[in-house]
């Protein structure tokens, strides 16, 4: 059974610093995804990662996947306040349907 | 353009209610799928369709859950005699091709209270 962990699962930070949030699988997959969930809202997508190595970047964030090491990470680079939200990884299960986990909630302070 | 939607965006049942949730996934989409959303959890999978096809429904929590795509198009997912821990956020999203591999577009949800 696929079974996805994130961490941090909360996490604060000031304006203008960097940090990374990790998504963890227990299966093989090499099809990643995150997602953005803002309060109320439902899932925007961010990122898909097809491939071992895969990198993506958009804006200040930076995706990146590691399907050996069943990793995968998100960098936020000088992080705004407008980055507040909820962060989904999901990960692809044998084609069938996606398993996200728990979810990472970024609050950036001014 | 139109994205997915979903109705109604609030729904408030007195347990023991049945209740039915409507998709409307993008349109040409294939792929179909319903997720369940706790409070404070990430999404959880509930059944996939393939067009009319109903591919997958290992994670429908009882039988008291139930989803049709009659034409491959819009979906309903209807929930018999409503229990309380039936309370949560349900996702509908669509993709273009069959499958799981390709980005799925979520709808805005269905907030389902059951008191």
């Amino acid at each position: 059974e696929l079974k996805v962990e994130q961490n941090p699962l909360f996490l604060s930070m000031q304006e203008g610093k960097n940090y990374t949030i990790y998504c963890n699988y227990s299966t093989t997959s090499d099809r990643l995804y995150w997602y953005r969930q803002d309060p109320g809202k439902s899932l925007e997508s961010l990122f898909v990662l097809l491939s071992n190595g895969a990198v993506k970047q958009e804006g200040r964030l930076m995706a990146s996947l590691d399907t050996k090491a069943r990793l995968s990470t998100l960098h936020i680079t000088a992080a705004v306040h407008d980055l507040s939200a909820t962060y989904f990884c999901a990960v692809d299960n044998y084609g069938q349907n996606f398993v996200f986990g728990p979810g990472t909630r970024l609050s950036v302070l001014p | 353009g139109a994205g997915v939607s979903q109705s109604p965006r609030y729904k408030v049942a007195k347990r023991g209610q049945d209740v039915a949730l409507r998709c409307d996934p993008i349109s040409g989409h294939v792929s179909l799928f319903w997720y369940q959303q706790a409070l404070g959890q990430g999404p959880e999978f509930l059944t996939y369709f393939q067009n009319e096809a109903q591919l997958d429904k290992s994670g429908l929590p009882s039988d008291r859950f139930f989803a049709e795509r009659p034409e491959g198009s819009v979906s309903t997912l209807k929930i018999q005699r409503t229990q309380q821990e039936d309370s949560a956020v349900y996702l509908c999203a669509s993709s273009l091709v069959a499958g799981g591999q390709e980005t799925q577009y979520f709808g805005p949800g269905t907030r389902l209270l059951v008191l």
